[in-house]
């Protein structure tokens, strides 16, 4: 248990459904993250949130769309996604308190877009 | 270009003998570097960290050393033991923003 948690596990969607990817974190951080693992690839930023606010978007397509609705919950919102989209996502949270704390990750959605 | 590179996608140890995974970066703003594990169907866990004002940081069976001038990491396992089977991602950051970047990572087998 890393105190954080994502669900669902497994989500399977077609290009035209629209999907929520959900995540906790028990752990009384202030920032939380969405990451995408592709098969032979490093972990790639999406987003940051720090305090509720969004701090980092590493160019990430419309079709991504996160909200944040307090320091313990974060979501990715899907709509019309591509076969590439097919994918781990991670979501993570630390405590940023200006000094350099790791993150602790959630199991991951496996997401595969039809 | 990646910024954090893990060239040896896989490594195979036996039981009881010393594991080294091995880390090349090549941002010099980086000052912070963090160790995962991860297993199967499971999130990365942290391990093992270091600052760059140290060369080597040291937490039970598990060193990571670094080299500032090679831009280089390691992390040592000793001795290996199979629950050390896993895949091994090191990660970098610099001194501003939120921002880490991973490796693609070494997946070790430890042979009982």
């Amino acid at each position: 248990e890393t105190g954080v948690t994502q669900t669902p596990r497994h989500l399977v969607m077609g290009m035209t459904n629209k999907k929520s990817l959900k995540c906790e974190q028990h752990l009384g951080h202030n920032a939380m993250y969405w990451y995408k693992q592709s098969a032979k690839k490093p972990l790639e930023l999406m987003f940051v949130y720090n305090f509720k606010e969004q701090t980092e978007n590493n160019s990430v397509p419309s079709r991504f769309s996160p909200e944040c609705p307090n320091s313990s919950h974060l979501f990715l919102h899907l709509h019309t996604l591509q076969p590439e989209d097919s994918a781990l996502y991670l979501c993570a949270s630390s405590q940023d308190k200006g000094r350099v704390q790791p993150q602790h990750f959630g199991d991951g959605t496996r997401l595969s877009i039809l | 270009d990646q910024q954090v590179k893990q060239n040896s996608p896989s490594l195979s140890v036996q039981e009881g003998r010393i594991s080294i995974l091995n880390c090349d970066y090549t941002n010099s703003m980086f000052d912070y570097f963090l160790w995962y594990k991860k297993y199967p169907a499971e999130g990365p866990t942290f391990l093992i960290s270091i600052s760059s004002i140290k060369d080597k940081n040291e937490d039970g069976r598990f060193t990571v050393f670094l080299n500032k001038s090679a831009k280089h990491l390691s992390l040592h396992i000793v001795p290996s033991q199979p629950g050390d089977s896993a895949v091994y991602f090191c990660a970098a950051k610099g001194n501003t923003g939120n921002q880490f970047y991973f490796g693609t990572g070494t997946s070790l087998t430890v042979i009982p």
